[in-house]
């Protein structure tokens, strides 16, 4: 049992490159969220997920987009990145029903774009 | 809306000193309020909830959190802090919508030898 898994751990990007970000949960959650943090400015929601094949925007979501095809994976894309970008990008879980289930995070993927 | 303010930017304390971290927050009903500690390069793990029934909580690593309806506060402590401590904390509400949690801004703990 892995928990949340994120791809890649880290990463450089070039201005107006693209990439994925991928999380992956092995506990059968259906929801699921990318957030980004910055110093001084804590967790910040960017999109989420209340099961497989839906997405809805969170606090911070411009520059972005998600998909959730398969219940155990959320992507996150950037199409042209951009230096604003520059973060640290968690990626969390938690299960249905209750909202008093924990939210499990991944290890989190830095990424710095010059 | 919901929010979470955490006053403490840093904080430093001896080990084997007692330790409180301050967390506010605003919410329109009856909150869920998470502690989740980082340590460097790490992600984040929960140390305890509280939803409801005794206002006083335990956590993993010897933490405990009250939850004071009055003062809509939820302050993190410790009566012996240990030098594996030293992380950076995160107070956190709930919930949103989708089971959203919103985070305060953080406290970095420093522990001194």
């Amino acid at each position: 049992n892995a928990g949340v898994t994120q791809t890649p751990k880290f990463r450089v990007l070039k201005t107006g490159q693209s990439m994925t970000l991928l999380c992956a949960q092995d506990m059968n959650h259906e929801y699921m969220y990318w957030y980004r943090q910055d110093p001084g400015m804590g967790l910040r929601l960017i999109h989420y997920s209340v099961g497989e094949g839906t997405t809805a925007k969170g606090e911070v979501p411009d520059g972005y987009n998600v998909s959730r095809l398969k219940k155990q994976n959320f992507l996150l894309g950037l199409e042209s990145a951009a230096p604003s970008q520059t973060s640290v990008y968690f990626c969390a879980s938690s299960s249905q029903g209750t909202a008093q289930e924990t939210q499990y995070f991944g290890p989190g993927t830095r990424l710095l774009v010059l | 809306a919901q929010s979470v303010t955490q006053p403490d930017i840093h904080i430093t304390v001896s080990e084997g000193a007692s330790l409180e971290l301050r967390c506010n927050y605003s919410y329109g009903a009856t909150p869920y309020l998470f502690w989740y500690v980082q340590s460097p390069g790490q992600g984040l793990q929960l140390l305890l909830k509280y939803f409801s029934g005794d206002t006083l909580v335990q956590g993993i690593k010897g933490f405990e959190a009250e939850f004071k309806r009055s003062q809509s506060s939820f302050n993190l402590r410790k009566p012996s802090v240990h030098w594996s401590d030293a992380a950076e904390y995160f107070c956190a509400v709930g919930p949103g919508g989708g089971n959203k949690l919103t985070f305060g801004t953080g406290t970095q703990l420093k522990v001194e030898l």
